[in-house]
């Protein structure tokens, strides 16, 4: 149980363009779903954290209107990067806690590598 | 501001050789503090969860321990399957439920 997936797994675009990366919790329902971007050899920095059915929530120096993120329904959550530079060029990882969870684990995707151009 | 301290940063052991992982972390009000383990191009794995201080949890050859101040991972008799990114994260009292995660600590257990 509590299986998170991710799609795509990688992605390569070019300068100017947006992606979209969606977030699915396959057997569990998620009230909030999380997302990280990891740079190669550093560890995991959240960049939002997103309920469903509101507005996520941004961390200090993330641009929200450079990252959108949508929560529509309780096992999905897509993250928007929009008009993306060669700088976005990341690995971005989203996780989620279920709502029937006594508990506070965070269950992992397996991550988008993106790669801008 | 919550902080946490992995180290070591890199750590190489021969295979059957123990040892153990330190997390260092400084928070406002501990709610729970995370292990997980990240393989290369891959999502955090959840290892434990540990809540108060003197909890103890374990896992096949991992064994997580946790005081006021740090968690300890400690691995016994490892294999070449455990060589991984072990994450150490701890989540605060209050409302929010975000992970602030350590740098990791980078295990390789050589055959």
């Amino acid at each position: 149980g509590a299986v998170v997936s991710q799609h795509p797994s990688r992605v390569i675009c070019k300068s100017g363009t947006s992606v979209k990366i969606e977030c699915r919790s396959l057997d569990f329902q998620a009230t909030t779903m999380f997302w990280y971007r990891q740079f190669p050899k550093q560890s995991l920095m959240l960049m939002a954290t997103s309920n469903e059915g509101s507005k996520a929530t941004y961390e200090q120096g993330v641009e929200k209107d450079k990252f959108l993120i949508n929560h529509a329904s309780l096992t999905l959550s897509t993250l928007t990067v929009t008009s993306a530079h060669p700088e976005d060029s990341s690995f971005y990882i989203c996780s989620a806690r279920s709502r029937d969870r006594g508990r506070n684990e965070q269950f992992f995707g397996p991550g988008t590598r993106l790669t801008v151009l | 501001e919550d902080q946490v301290t992995q180290s070591p940063e890199a750590l190489r052991l021969q295979e059957g050789e123990s040892s153990s992982l330190n997390c260092s972390y400084t928070v406002s009000g501990l709610r729970g503090l995370f292990w997980y383990r990240q393989d290369p191009g891959k999502g955090p794995e959840f290892l434990f969860t540990l809540y108060s201080a003197g909890e103890e949890k374990e896992k096949e050859r991992l064994k997580a321990t946790l005081t006021k101040k740090e968690s300890f991972l400690h691995i016994t008799a490892p294999k070449p399957e455990d060589s991984a990114t072990y994450l150490c994260a701890v989540q605060a009292r209050g409302g929010a439920q975000k992970l602030v995660f350590g740098q990791g600590t980078r295990l390789t257990i050589n055959p």
